[in-house]
């Protein structure tokens, strides 16, 4: 069964800043997805940034990027020049390449941007 | 497209209750899914469909029954509330091939409350 670990369950940083979450995993399989789900007070899941394990290259979104390492299991999430928006629980997921898309979450990190 | 929709927002249920969640999708999507997050634990899968008259169980399935009669609706029942499915529950759904096959839009998620 798969795995996905947030060892940071709050993280809080100036307006303008860069953060990076921290995202690990387990699993046996050598093709599947990756993802980092947004969540507002609002309560709505917003996908923000996706990565396929096949790919070398990291995804990047705008001021969204990640720092995928296969090797380590490891899926980073770095926002830079943070906005007020983007204060939001913030989660990881894992999905397998093949059969049923179904996602395994992480437990979260909640990001507070401060003014 | 009002994407995928949930209903109620809100609901507070007694002990041995029965009641079911709704979720519609206008987004012709073949794959629909149910997820439940509790704090602390993330989002985990209790059902999902691959389509019409397909579903299967996923990591948290006791006490809940699904079926899927049309693409766009994917219920949700409880067949006798316990404390325990507190929680706010999360509708899913996504393209099961193509290009963005594996980004799962969500609806706005229902409060469940058993007392």
């Amino acid at each position: 069964a798969q795995t996905v670990t947030q060892s940071q369950p709050e993280m809080s940083v100036q307006e303008a800043e860069t953060v990076t979450l921290s995202c690990t995993y387990d699993t046996s399989e050598s093709n599947y997805y990756l993802f980092w789900y947004k969540q507002p007070p609002s309560r709505q899941m917003i996908l923000v940034i996706r990565q396929e394990a096949y790919k070398q290259q990291n995804a990047t979104e705008n001021r969204f990027s990640v720092n995928f390492q296969k090797a380590a299991k490891s899926f980073s999430l770095k926002i830079s020049d943070s906005q007020l928006g983007d204060t939001a629980m913030y989660f990881c997921a894992f999905m397998k390449h093949q059969g049923a898309q179904k996602l395994v979450f992480g437990q979260g990190t909640r990001l507070t941007i401060n003014p | 497209n009002a994407g995928v929709t949930q209903t109620p927002k809100f609901q507070v249920l007694k002990t041995g209750q029965s009641m079911t969640l709704q979720c519609a999708q206008d987004m012709n999507h073949e794959y629909m899914s149910w997820y439940r997050q509790d704090p602390g634990m993330g989002l985990r899968l209790i059902h999902y469909s691959v389509g019409a008259g397909i579903t299967d169980q996923g990591e948290v399935p006791n006490g809940y029954n699904v079926s899927r009669s049309t693409t766009e609706d994917f219920p949700l029942r409880l067949l006798s509330a316990a404390p325990s499915q507190t929680s706010v529950y999360f509708c899913a759904s996504s393209h099961a091939s193509g290009v963005s096959y594996n980004e799962q839009f969500f609806g706005p998620g229902t409060r469940l409350t058993v007392l």
